[in-house]
């Protein structure tokens, strides 16, 4: 397994509320990912990043954004929390190899009342 | 983009009895990997395939590439409780950069 840590690990918000989710990784992976899934259903990609100072927007369209200020963590920010964010967010880092394995953090249960 | 299709979205199978999931794309690939997701877990690395043809096992799972390299297969022997959960596949996208991960199988093992 693995060394990818998101925290926290279940999340209930209210309405208009700002959230970050810390995604952090010892591997020294270039590429990271964010990910939101709702139960057992297809993963929808919402960010990703090549390295530092690297972003970009996933397929899906998302209200969040991220940042990649270092290596090891690829923080995912909502401005304002809507019920519609109600989600499970999973964080993943792969090598740059193009054959490589990508890594699944734990994710983070978010519910926004 | 890359699209990647999985069929059957659902399946439910008597414990005992055989599973198969099959990863369909319009186009050829590179490489394909295969991924299970445990109820309430993450997705978890299970094998990548490579060549045209390939066959790979682990334990009762077979992992098949299919000759044009445009199609795979998972097939499990004799499903246990264990075996529950979502199975993915995944293919690089057009510039060979971030994978797409197909919508995904999602397998129940009665008793």
């Amino acid at each position: 397994e693995a060394d990818i840590y998101q925290t926290p690990r279940y999340l209930v918000i209210g309405t208009g509320k700002k959230i970050t989710l810390e995604c952090s990784q010892t591997m020294g992976h270039d590429k990271m990912y964010w990910y939101q899934q709702d139960p057992g259903m297809e993963l929808h990609l919402i960010h990703y990043s090549y390295g530092v100072n690297s972003t970009e927007k996933g397929d899906l369209s998302s209200e969040s954004t991220v940042s990649r200020i270092r290596t090891e963590h690829f923080p995912l920010t909502l401005e304002s929390a809507r019920p519609s964010h109600t989600s499970q967010y999973l964080c993943a880092t792969r090598p740059s190899g193009l054959t490589d394995t990508q890594y699944f953090g734990p994710g983070t249960r978010l519910t926004v009342l | 983009g890359q699209q990647v299709m999985q069929i059957p979205q659902y399946q439910h199978v008597q414990e005992g009895e055989d599973f198969t999931t099959y990863c369909n794309s319009s186009t050829t690939l590179s490489n394909i990997q295969w991924y299970k997701q445990r109820p309430g877990g993450h997705p978890v690395f299970l094998i990548q395939l490579v060549k045209s043809g390939e066959v790979k096992k682990q334990k009762r799972l077979t992992f098949q590439f299919g000759e044009a390299k445009k199609n795979s297969s998972l097939h499990i022997t004799a499903t246990q409780t264990t075996d529950v959960g979502t199975y993915f596949c995944a293919v690089l996208d057009n510039y060979g950069q971030n994978f797409v991960f197909g919508p995904g199988t999602r397998l129940s093992v009665l008793p």
